[in-house]
């Protein structure tokens, strides 16, 4: 079965400094692959998305992810952190048997230190 | 936005009771989802839907069943509620498979605890 891992259960960043959260997938095809986030008590917003025309994918709020298939990694990055980025964030990938079906990771939660 | 309404927003029912969840899209949207979420677990697929009365199973869909009649609504049932059930219930949608890389779109979320 298709999978999603997300390697660090939290992770916690001195405001200003990078952040590093990092996911893996399982795929024997091109996949579709997705960053989201969540606020403390409030709904999934999407980050950003993987399309095949960009190995380095820029998203919101200065976020950005890099596909690289041969380590099959689409981790997620971000120069400097801010205190508004501490929240929930959720890799999600290909799940289950054809195109219909997206399995989220398990969750990083982010936290930024003053 | 993607038009989607979740209702009710929160709910609390007793073990054993039958409880309906419903999602609602006003796009006509062919694809819709029911996930759950729990701590330490993310989000987990329990149903979904590829249009009018095309449902099918996800990962954790033991004590659900789901009804899709009309396009727009998605509704998610427990038969017989269990403690284990008491979650957090997102409906999503997906706008087309044909266009790359669809993202889901979610709503607000239905609370839901079962004593």
């Amino acid at each position: 079965a298709q999978s999603v891992t997300q390697l660090d259960s939290h992770v916690s960043v001195s405001e200003g400094t990078p952040v590093l959260l990092r996911c893996n997938y399982s795929s024997s095809y091109s996949p579709s692959l997705f960053w989201y986030v969540q606020h403390p008590n409030k709904g999934l917003q999407l980050l950003l998305k993987y399309t095949s025309a960009a190995t380095l994918v820029k998203g919101i709020n200065g976020f950005e992810a890099e596909f690289k298939k041969s380590e099959t990694s689409f981790h997620l990055t971000k120069p400097s952190a801010h205190m508004s980025d501490a929240a929930e964030y959720f890799c999600v990938g290909p799940g289950g048997a054809g195109s219909y079906q997206l399995t989220f990771g398990k969750g990083t939660k982010l936290s930024v230190i003053p | 936005d993607a038009g989607i309404t979740q209702s009710p927003r929160h709910k609390v029912t007793e073990t054993g009771t039958p409880v309906t969840l419903r999602c609602h899209q006003t796009e006509n949207h062919r694809y819709m989802y029911w996930y759950r979420q729990d701590p330490g677990h993310g989000l987990r697929l329990i149903h979904y839907s590829y249009g009018v009365k095309d449902t099918d199973k996800g990962e954790v869909s033991d004590g659900y069943s789901v009804s899709r009649s009309k396009t727009e609504d998605f509704l998610l049932t427990l038969e017989s509620a269990t403690s284990s059930q008491t979650s957090v219930y997102f409906c999503a949608i997906r706008k087309a498979l044909s266009t790359e890389n669809s993202p889901l779109h979610f709503g607000n979320g239905t609370r839901l605890t079962v004593t």
